[in-house]
């Protein structure tokens, strides 16, 4: 079975720390994705990767970065987390144009 | 850019009831469209796609036509029991290579016994 792991399903962190949310998919798909979902908006694009070390911008990239320094693992970094970033995350990958989502991170920024 | 509009709801239904969602897309090429739906406490996942003009996707009893006069994708099911309680979202993939999905707000459905 396809499988896109999220590290942790519930965060709490504090303003101002840095937070790293990990996805680790064992597909061998080169394309990962990571998304906010927030209600009333949906899901949107933080920022996505082809390929390992390769990384572009989504629709709302501000006050995060990336890291893919192995085909399998997508990392999302919150540099200095701020109570706008509480959110669901959900890390994606596809093939095909299929996504396959991971189960999701609820980060609380308190 | 390109967007979807959906229906957002929320929306409750008795069992058995008829279920429409509306979509629609704007959209510069020819978008591929999905369906993508969300269980309690799940990630999402892929219920249907069609990838061109009058392409029907179909699965779970649920169904979708691609209509590219009416820039329209609505999700139909003609009987919906309990266990279709979900969140569901439309969305485009701009088939420009980028795999990159647009979303929909998503809807969610609660159906009743």
């Amino acid at each position: 079975d396809v499988k896109v792991t999220q590290s942790s399903r519930y965060l709490v962190k504090r303003t101002g720390e840095k937070v790293f949310l990990e996805c680790v998919q064992d597909m061998d798909h080169e394309n990962m994705f990571w998304y906010r979902q927030d209600p009333g908006l949906g899901l949107r694009l933080i920022y996505f990767s082809y390929d390992v070390k390769m990384k572009e911008k989504g629709d709302i990239p501000e006050g995060y970065s990336v890291s893919r320094e192995k085909k399998e693992r997508f990392s999302l970094i919150l540099e200095s987390a701020s109570t706008n970033q509480t959110s669901m995350y959900l890390c994606a990958s596809t093939l095909n144009e299929k996504l396959f989502f991971g189960s999701g991170t609820q980060l609380s920024v308190l | 850019g390109d967007s979807v509009t959906q229906m957002e709801g929320p929306v409750t239904l008795s069992e058995e009831a008829f279920l429409t969602i509306n979509c629609t897309y704007t959209a510069t090429g020819y978008p591929s469209l999905f369906w993508y739906v969300q269980y309690p406490g799940e990630g999402l996942q892929l219920l249907l796609k069609a990838t061109k003009a009058d392409d029907k996707g179909s699965n779970k009893g649920f169904e979708a036509t691609y209509r590219k006069e009416t820039t329209s994708f609505h999700l139909e099911k003609g009987s919906v029991q309990v266990s279709d309680s979900a969140v569901y979202f439309c969305a485009l993939s701009d088939r420009g290579g980028s795999e990159k999905l647009v979303f929909g707000k998503g809807m969610k459905l609660t159906v009743n016994p």
